[in-house]
């Protein structure tokens, strides 16, 4: 059964960080792209960040460019978000979601997500 | 971007009745590259459609997508109590972008 369990997430002021984790079973976690997705409070779905299987290619919204640091272990079947310079805005559940394998670049899988919170 | 624009934001129907909605593109998304979701409050999103048109695993066939180009349509046959949800489209070009979402609401 495919798993992904999201941690790290909580309440840091603005201009803090957090670093988000994300432990995947279940499936050959290093043959998958894996993508960070966000919820804030009462709102849509906003796709963070992606990376590929070997790490090789790397993508950002535009809101998070510069901010924030998506990264990998596959010998830990892990994915990770580091996140800098937080803003209220950040404030939301992140979503670790596995890109299907097929190449339609659809998210098969989810976890659960984690809350992030930033405030004063 | 592309930005996916999806009517009615609200859709309030009766369980037996079928529901009809729409997820309209900015610029041409390639069918392959258009996924529905259904999420629930508190869940996590569930992929119901990839590829505009294929079912995902274990997914009921009262589920169906359909379109192409800029107009893309997800209709629920014959609503069951499970079904009224928030359902989101989304795809994947240059960069990734979902729907506002249409909420799906008991009448």
């Amino acid at each position: 059964e495919v798993q992904l369990v999201e941690s790290g997430g909580g309440l840091v002021k603005p201009g803090g960080s957090l670093r988000l984790s994300c432990a995947a079973s279940g499936f050959s976690f290093s043959t998958y792209t894996m993508n960070w997705v966000r919820q804030a409070p009462g709102k849509g779905l906003e796709w963070v960040s992606s990376i590929s299987s070997s790490s090789t290619y790397i993508y950002y919204a535009d809101s998070v460019k510069g901010r924030f640091t998506i990264s990998r272990d596959n010998a830990k079947n892990s994915l990770y978000l580091q996140m800098n310079s937080l803003r209220a805005e950040d404030t939301a559940v992140y979503y670790c979601a596995r890109y299907d394998s097929s190449g339609y670049y659809s998210f098969d899988y989810w976890g659960q997500g984690t809350l992030v919170t930033v405030s004063s | 971007e592309i930005v996916l624009t999806q009517s009615p934001g609200t859709l309030s129907l009766s369980p037996g009745e079928r529901a009809t909605l729409s997820c309209r593109a900015s610029q041409s998304v390639s069918s392959s590259y258009l996924a529905w979701y259904q999420q629930k409050p508190g869940q996590a999103p569930r992929l119901l459609i990839y590829g505009a048109a294929s079912r995902a695993t274990g997914i009921p066939d009262r589920f169906s997508g359909s379109g192409s180009g800029t107009d893309f349509t997800l209709t629920i046959s014959r609503l069951e109590p499970e079904d009224f949800a928030v359902y989101y489209c989304q795809q994947y070009g240059r960069s990734v972008t979902f729907g506002q979402g249409t909420k799906l609401e008991i009448k």
